[in-house]
């Protein structure tokens, strides 16, 4: 796997910005995934980072850093509906199969 | 536009209790894909499927089997189901090995007593 690592929790308030971080391992490594699930739901896909740099999409944003085996997922402007799991995933340069990590549960609040 | 859907959405077994999963997606992808999801893990790879007539173990492929007879539906089977199986299984596709995101269906909670 790429053993990916993400904090289990965040907490933050309405209308502030939230960064996710992800770490994997880099040998191996072809491109990375963030997904949003929400509780009792299927996770759906944000963003897609295969080369080094930023990428904004809207309110959220994501960043990798492939020498780095870093990546970051932004949140700006939160919202309620935000609340949810963040999941970081790598895609094997061999396979190209996801490795998840165990998700960033976001709790934001008014 | 149903994208992938998963039946049954609950389903109780007890130990020793044999069932299947249905997957069905319409987006005429090649990949499909079984997970489960369990509390504090990332979703883990049971088996998956390259096209219509081929399977292939993913990490925890024991005490599951899969088939994929028509190439727009993926089956996960549990001969005889153990309580360390309960957990949400997660359905996905992708149009090909490399291409694009994966497309979840909505799960299947399933409990074994």
């Amino acid at each position: 796997g790429q053993n990916i690592d993400q904090p289990t929790e965040m907490t933050a308030t309405e209308g502030a910005i939230v960064q996710i971080n992800c770490t994997y391992q880099t040998s191996g490594f072809n491109g990375l995934f963030w997904y949003q699930q929400h509780a009792g739901e299927a996770p759906t896909f944000l963003s897609y980072n295969v080369l080094d740099g930023l990428e904004e999409k809207g309110r959220f944003s994501s960043f990798l850093s492939r020498s780095k085996g870093y990546s970051y997922l932004l949140l700006k402007e939160l919202q309620m509906k935000d609340s949810a799991s963040y999941l970081c995933a790598g895609e094997r340069s061999n396979d190209y199969k996801l490795s998840f990590g165990a998700g960033t549960t976001v709790t934001v609040r008014a | 536009n149903a994208g992938v859907t998963q039946t049954p959405k609950f389903r109780v077994l007890k130990t020793g209790q044999s069932m299947t999963l249905l997957c069905a997606q319409d987006m005429n992808h090649e990949y499909m894909y079984w997970y489960r999801q369990d509390p504090g893990m990332g979703l883990r790879l049971i088996h998956y499927s390259v096209g219509e007539g081929t399977t292939a173990k993913g990490e925890v492929p024991d005490g599951y089997n899969v088939s994929r007879l028509k190439k727009q539906n993926f089956l996960l089977g549990l001969e005889s189901a153990a309580p360390s199986q309960t957990s949400v299984y997660f359905c996905a596709s992708r149009i090909d090995e490399r291409t694009g995101e994966l497309f979840f269906g909505e799960g299947s909670r399933l409990t074994v007593l």
